[in-house]
């Protein structure tokens, strides 16, 4: 088992650039979320994808937006990016229904530049 | 709205000694808690879990941590640290009447094990 699997590890974009992020959940999972992690803070939920809706959001704006594949996977878009989006972006999978932890990803680290 | 509050940036402790990392949460009905680590430029680990019945758990590597309702704690716990435990902790917690697994954690809590 893979467990949860991100791409690209790494990023370097120009500022009002667009990105994709990728995520692959643990074999299993059905349930993706993803998270912002700035430096020197914990994650921060951006949102949650369920049976391929966004079924639950954070306080992000609208240029963070995302998409959820029948296969499970999922991907986070962020449009005209800002300085203040580098961060580390962490994919985190589960099983909807139960009470079983949330699966990591490594998490790809965005520069905005 | 639920919150976590880790009040310690940094614990510092010998390497066999015990170690505790604090949490304490703020969450409408019953919490589920969680505890997970990172290693430098890595995604988080699970640890433990708190859901329901004993308030002592245990989870990987020798940890431990336990609930208190009363207090709305749930600290992080090791009977002897090894110099390998030194890693960012954070502490989670969602609602058990959440239809949604989202969860919020805690800022984070660096955990040095000195030799």
């Amino acid at each position: 088992d893979a467990g949860v699997t991100q791409s690209p590890t790494h990023l370097i974009k120009t500022r009002g650039q667009q990105v994709t992020l990728r995520c692959s959940p643990k074999s299993g999972h059905d349930t993706v979320s993803w998270y912002q992690q700035a430096l020197g803070q914990g994650p921060q939920f951006i949102f949650q994808y369920y049976e391929e809706e966004e079924r639950q959001r954070g306080n992000f704006p609208d240029r963070f937006s995302g998409h959820q594949y029948p296969n499970y996977s999922s991907e986070l878009n962020v449009n005209a990016l800002l300085l203040g989006d580098s961060a580390l972006y962490l994919c985190a999978s589960s099983r909807a229904g139960t009470r079983t932890e949330a699966f990591f990803g490594q998490g790809t680290r965005l520069t905005v530049v | 709205a639920q919150s976590v509050a880790q009040p310690e940036d940094q614990v510092n402790v010998a390497e066999g000694n015990p170690l505790t990392v604090k949490c304490t949460y703020s969450v409408s009905g019953n919490p589920y808690l969680f505890w997970y680590v990172q290693y430098p430029n890595r995604g988080l680990q699970f640890l433990l879990k708190y859901i329901t019945g004993d308030n002592l758990v245990k989870g990987s590597y020798g940890f431990e941590a336990e609930f208190n309702k009363s207090q709305t704690s749930f600290h992080l716990k090791k009977p002897s640290a090894l110099v390998s435990d030194s890693a960012l902790y954070f502490c989670a917690v969602r609602a058990e009447n959440s239809g949604y697994s989202t969860l919020t954690f805690g800022k984070g809590t660096m955990l040095l094990v000195s030799p």
